[in-house]
């Protein structure tokens, strides 16, 4: 099936340190989403962008939509301990008013030292 | 807030048992879906689902079966668990229809031994 390339696999980074990480298709996608996975619960739904160009914030988070719209990144700035878990982009896609199912990237293992 | 609920957080089972899954939600949510987890693999979606006794295949669908008998429900069912089965389940749920993406449960950690 189709497959997202997302990067960096993992990142050891220091408290308060900016994070970034991308993801790459391909494929063109309606719809990209960021989740984060906490350890041993499942993915929680960040960041939903759904125009190429979107920038959207949450937090210290902020995402964006490609122009090309086969990428986005996740930026997490000032980094806090809790940040650490797994988090995964999705890329969707839209046919007829309905979606079509999310395409997982394989992840980003993100550490935090205090 | 949406709820997606797993029957079990860990099992043990053990080669050749029958495992059932279990998957419920509380939104009156549509579709359902059944994603295996594992390391350096990402989420691998096994079978999907959007109405009450219809299932679609994902993209490793091998060695498992699903049932829809009521909405709210979505069981993954492995008719015989074989090690390599040993991995981390992950259902969700999310409306018909353009939406942001799908609410997950927390998960159930399968051991084959």
């Amino acid at each position: 099936g189709q497959q997202l390339n997302q990067s960096p696999q993992s990142m050891f980074i220091q408290e308060g340190e900016d994070v970034s990480m991308n993801c790459t298709s391909s494929s063109i996608f309606n719809t990209w989403l960021w989740y984060k996975q906490d350890p041993g619960e499942g993915p929680v739904l960040l960041i939903a962008l759904y125009k190429a160009g979107e920038l959207t914030s949450n937090g210290r988070l902020t995402a964006q939509f490609g122009i090309t719209r086969k990428d986005s990144f996740l930026n997490i700035s000032a980094s806090i301990p809790s940040d650490v878990g797994i988090y995964f982009c999705a890329g969707q896609q839209n046919y007829g008013g309905s979606q079509g199912n999310l395409i997982f990237g394989k992840g980003t293992k993100l550490s935090v030292k205090p | 807030d949406v709820k997606v609920t797993q029957s079990s957080r860990y099992l043990v089972k053990r080669t050749g048992e029958k495992v059932f899954l279990e998957c419920v939600q509380d939104m009156d949510h549509e579709n359902m879906f059944w994603y295996r987890q594992d390391p350096g693999l990402g989420l691998r979606l096994i079978y999907f689902s959007y109405d009450v006794k219809m299932k679609e295949k994902g993209d490793i669908p091998e060695g498992y079966s699903v049932s829809r008998e009521k909405k709210e429900r979505f069981s993954l069912i492995l008719e015989s668990a074989s090690t390599n089965q040993t991995s981390m389940y992950l259902c969700a749920s999310t409306r018909a229809g353009v939406s942001p993406g799908e609410y997950f449960g927390p998960g159930t950690r399968l051991t084959v031994t």
